[in-house]
C-alpha cells in the first residue's frame, strides 16, 4: 500500500539532457516536497508545493524547477543536468504545513522511495 | 548559522543497546524528529519531541532536552534490520527543518 510513490526508481541522464522525475501520493496531504540528498549527507529541501503555492528555497539552482497539476501529482524537471546533480531526489508530503497545525498535531513527512539520479 | 551535529558512524552487537547522540543550534526550536533510513531508501519517521524528556516507543526511545540542545535515540535488543542511518531534524522558530548527516549504524552479530 506505497502512500508515496516515485517513478522511476533509477534514472540515467547525459550531461546536459534535460530530465523529468514524478511523484504521485494517495493521501491527499496538501503540502509535497522535493529534496536532494547526495551520499552521506542530509536531504536538501528545493522547494515544497501547499496546494498549488510554489515555494522555493533561495538556494535552489534555476535548473530545478517544479510543476504540480494536481492534488497527486507532482514533477521535478531538471533542464540541464551536471555531474553534480547525481544524487537520491526524495519526495515527502505532509498534511499540512507546521505551525499551521494544533499543538497536539505531530507532523510528519511520508517520503517516496525516492529516484537515484546518474548523470553521465 | 544553524547547525546539527551527530557522529557519523557508530558499531554495536546485536541485541545490545545503543545510544545515538544528536546536538543542536538553531534559531529557535519548535519540535525535534528522528528518522530511519536504511541504505538507497527513503527515511521512515521514528519519533517527534517537543518537550523534555524521555518517548518511549518500543524498542526505541527518544531523549530531549531543550536547555542543553540535546537528543539521543536509544535502541534495545538490537537486531541486524536496525542496522540504517539514523537522522536527526530539528524544526527552528519559522518551522523550517534543519537536518543533521545522519548517523550510520553497523550491527554485528
Amino acid at each position: 500500500d506505497a502512500m508515496v510513490i516515485q517513478n522511476p526508481r533509477y534514472q540515467v541522464t547525459q550531461f546536459g539532457k534535460p530530465v523529468t522525475l514524478s511523484c504521485s501520493q494517495t493521501l491527499n496531504h496538501n503540502v509535497m516536497y522535493w529534496y536532494q540528498q547526495k551520499s552521506s549527507q542530509a536531504p536538501k529541501l528545493l522547494f515544497h508545493y501547499y496546494d498549488k503555492d510554489f515555494n522555493n528555497e533561495a538556494d535552489t539552482p534555476d535548473n530545478f524547477q517544479s510543476r504540480r497539476p494536481n492534488t497527486s501529482f507532482c514533477f521535478l524537471d531538471i533542464r540541464s543536468p551536471g555531474l553534480g546533480d547525481a544524487a537520491m531526489y526524495l519526495c515527502a508530503t505532509s498534511r499540512g504545513l507546521y505551525g499551521t497545525l494544533s499543538p497536539a498535531t505531530n507532523e510528519k513527512l511520508f517520503f517516496g522511495s525516492g529516484t537515484q539520479l546518474s548523470v553521465l | 548559522g544553524q547547525n546539527i551535529d551527530q557522529p557519523t558512524e557508530m558499531t554495536a552487537t546485536e541485541g545490545a543497546i545503543v545510544q545515538i547522540n544528536c546536538t543542536y543550534q538553531t534559531s529557535g526550536f519548535n519540535g525535534l524528529f528522528w528518522y530511519q533510513q536504511h541504505a538507497g531508501e527513503a527515511p521512515t519517521f521514528l519519533s517527534y519531541n517537543v518537550l523534555d524528556g524521555l518517548e518511549e516507543k518500543g524498542r526505541f526511545s527518544s531523549f530531549l532536552s531543550r536547555s542543553k540542545g540535546y537528543s539521543y535515540l536509544l535502541l534495545k535488543e538490537l537486531q541486524m534490520k536496525d542496522s540504517a542511518s539514523y537522522l536527526c531534524a530539528v524544526m527552528d522558530s519559522n518551522y523550517q527543518l534543519i537536518w543533521g548527516a545522519g548517523t550510520k549504524l553497523i550491527i554485528k552479530p
